[in-house]
């Protein structure tokens, strides 16, 4: 296992696009983060799953984002309607505790 | 919620010389402080954590402090390298909390 994959790698979408990413995780970590990261910015938690389970959203989910993570394996991240604030990495990263690894993010440009 | 603040913001340091990257947060229940790098492209890569039981860890060239008195814990990078040029985040996490509240970065450039 090589780490966190994350497709794509870039996307470019128009205004009121939807999006999905895609992430598979270390297969044996039973934890799955979604981060979104602006430029000179940390990470900012988005949601986070525990095996199938979606445990976790934050405010800053809203209505058009949904996550899932079924059979516990890969998740998705879907941004409907997209708006050029949306315009971000997303980050995914799993963990089977502590310490998580992050995958290489997919960078979103709504134009 | 955590609220964790970093600084410097950016860094500049000569070959060879140390880096120290400084961060503070605001729960005291907070008991996990990773330090991530993050190279131009790239995801976050865990370089060193502490527990809040521990008040320093050193891996080779990397040491980080933690003074949970005082809520603050540090990043010490010794006889830097020009591959040490990269964006440093320290994040923390409580033990029963879901998610890493990260600070807003230290831009690290080494010159040769």
């Amino acid at each position: 296992d090589t780490g966190v994959s994350q497709d794509p790698r870039h996307k470019i979408t128009k205004r009121g696009q939807n999006v999905t990413f895609r992430c598979d995780p270390i297969s044996e970590h039973n934890r799955l983060y979604w981060y979104r990261q602006t430029l000179g910015q940390g990470p900012e938690f988005l949601t986070y799953f525990q095996n199938e389970a979606q445990l976790e959203k934050s405010r800053l989910l809203s209505d058009r984002f949904s996550a899932e993570r079924p059979k516990g394996s890969f998740s998705t991240l879907e941004i409907q309607r997209t708006e050029q604030g949306d315009s971000a990495m997303y980050l995914c990263a799993s963990s089977p505790n502590y310490g998580y690894t992050f995958g290489s993010g997919t960078r979103l440009t709504v134009v | 919620g955590e609220n964790v603040e970093q600084h410097p913001s950016t860094l500049s340091v000569q070959e060879g010389d140390s880096a120290v990257i400084k961060c503070t947060y605001s729960d005291s229940a907070s008991n996990y402080f990773p330090w991530y790098k993050q190279e131009l492209g790239k995801g976050p890569q865990l370089i060193i954590d502490i527990r809040s039981n521990v008040g320093e860890k050193k891996d080779q060239r990397i040491a980080v402090t933690l003074n949970k008195t005082a809520k603050h814990f540090s990043l010490h990078i010794t006889e830097t390298q020009p591959e040490d040029s990269a964006v440093y985040f320290c994040a923390a996490i409580t033990n029963t909390g879901n998610q890493f509240y990260f600070g807003t970065g230290t831009s690290l450039t080494v010159i040769p």
